[in-house]
């Protein structure tokens, strides 16, 4: 079935440091690719995504490329803020997308000051 | 804009309790999906609904049945209530000619004591 690996947190940080998410999948077509964020205490808010190879989601000063020769959709962003702190979840939908969102366990991020 | 609506935001109940959750979809919406958050750990689809009828099924207990009404609200109901029902319940919605992107309400908290 479809799946989701995202490297393990937390991710610590200092304010303005390069962040990279790493994210890879395993699904049979052409999955669509999802970057969902957690802040704490609240729900799920999409981030960005994309829906076809080399498709580059981008929202907020964060990217993710839909790479299919490696499967994978790492998120990145050039100068992380204390206030990304929350936790990131990488998630897809099978064919069509008209299916359910199958997550990755998620990466906490920790940005200090 | 107006966003996806769970309630209640916070649920305690005892063992062997009953509970219900509500889920009021984006407007003009016609998907609703139910999620399950544990601590720590990555939503898991329980069930969803389009039009009205049941759409698809995933890691929902026998004693958990759902449905949607007539005005796109969806209920989730919870039998039998076990420690290990404590977690985070999502709803998300979303609109199936519009891409099926899935927009997540804040979620309902339940502890079971």
């Amino acid at each position: 079935g479809d799946s989701v690996t995202q490297m393990e947190g937390p991710v610590t940080l200092s304010e303005e440091a390069f962040l990279t998410i790493n994210c890879t999948y395993t699904a049979t077509g052409y999955p669509s690719l999802f970057w969902y964020v957690q802040y704490p205490g609240e729900g799920l808010q999409l981030l960005l995504k994309a829906t076809k190879a080399d498709d580059k989601g981008s929202n907020k000063g964060f990217e993710a490329t839909y790479r299919k020769e490696t499967t994978s959709f790492h998120l990145e962003k050039g100068s992380v803020q204390v206030s990304d702190s929350a936790v990131y979840f990488c998630a897809l939908t099978g064919l069509g997308g008209y299916s359910t969102l199958t997550f990755g366990k998620g990466t906490m991020l920790l940005v200090s000051p | 804009a107006a966003g996806v609506i769970q309630s209640p935001r916070h649920l305690i109940k005892e063992k062997r309790e009953t509970a219900t959750l509500k889920c009021y979809p984006i407007p003009r919406h016609d998907t609703v999906y139910w999620y399950q958050q544990g601590p720590g750990q990555d939503p898991q689809f329980l069930i969803s609904f389009y039009e009205k009828m049941q759409s698809d099924k995933g890691s929902i207990p026998d004693r958990f049945s759902a449905q949607q009404f007539s005005d796109y609200h969806s209920e989730l109901n919870m039998s039998s209530l076990e420690l290990g029902d404590s977690a985070l319940y999502f709803c998300a919605s979303s609109l199936r000619q519009a891409g099926d992107i899935q927009y997540f309400g804040a979620g309902t908290r339940l502890s079971v004591l």
